[in-house]
């Protein structure tokens, strides 16, 4: 059974940059996966921030940027801001149209 | 801009069915790839299937973990889409949120607001 792997945890000091990271139990992540990244406060519904890897969602900064580091897809947010303190999820293309989150990566601003 | 609805039953006994519908305005039901997601109270995100069109005809895939639980349809002149959840337990309670996939890619680019549906007697 294949699991996407996040960092349950994370912080970073406001204006500084962070890279969160998704990757797979089996195998390496690539362009192929169309990695997906969420950003989520509490008690409100998800929102899509990069698409297919690098694409930025309408509305988003480029302070957010999406890429494939080594083996796992990236997400990178530069000059941190308190309104970032967020969870934020990927999402992977599993092959065959099955897709599948990870389980989420709490990040602190502090 | 792709906006999305759900509605549904408020609570849904065990062992039966439950039935959602994603309306959809700002987009063509043809253009995209409609998916549904749940989140269960305090956990993550998770994904459970999605329908489309592709060559002209509807296809569906869904999390190999749901089953044959899963079904999903869509009525183009309604511009809805539907998921049914069948012999659901308390572990499907969950918020459940329709989506849509990014123009001209894949995954999820459009979220609805999300309709939370208890499993409970």
């Amino acid at each position: 059974q294949t699991v996407v792997t996040q960092e349950p945890s994370f912080s970073v000091s406001p204006g500084g940059t962070v890279t969160l990271t998704c990757g797979l139990s089996s195998g390496s992540v690539s362009t192929r996966n169309s990695p997906n990244w969420f950003q989520q406060t509490p008690g409100q519904a998800p929102r899509t921030l990069i698409y297919n890897t690098n694409g930025r969602s309408s509305g988003v900064p480029d302070r957010f940027s999406g890429s494939i580091l080594g083996n796992k897809a990236a997400l990178t947010i530069t000059g941190a801001q308190a309104d970032d303190e967020s969870d934020y999820y990927c999402l992977l293309h599993l092959g065959s149209g099955i897709w599948m989150f990870g389980g989420g990566t709490k990040l602190t601003v502090l | 801009q792709v906006q999305l609805q759900e509605s549904g039953p408020g609570l849904v006994n065990p062992s039966e069915t439950l039935s959602l519908t994603c309306t959809v305005s700002g987009a063509s039901i043809s253009d995209y790839y409609w998916s549904w997601i749940r989140q269960p109270p305090g956990k993550g995100l998770e994904w459970i299937g999605w329908i489309g069109y592709s060559d002209y005809s509807v296809t569906t895939k869904s999390n190999p973990s749901l089953g044959s639980r899963v079904t999903m349809s869509l009525d183009t002149s309604k511009r809805q889409f539907s998921l049914n959840l069948a012999s659901v337990t308390a572990a499907d309670t969950a918020v459940y949120y329709c989506a849509s996939s990014p123009e001209g890619s894949y995954g999820v680019g459009y979220w609805g607001q999300g309709t939370l549906v208890p499993v409970s007697s």
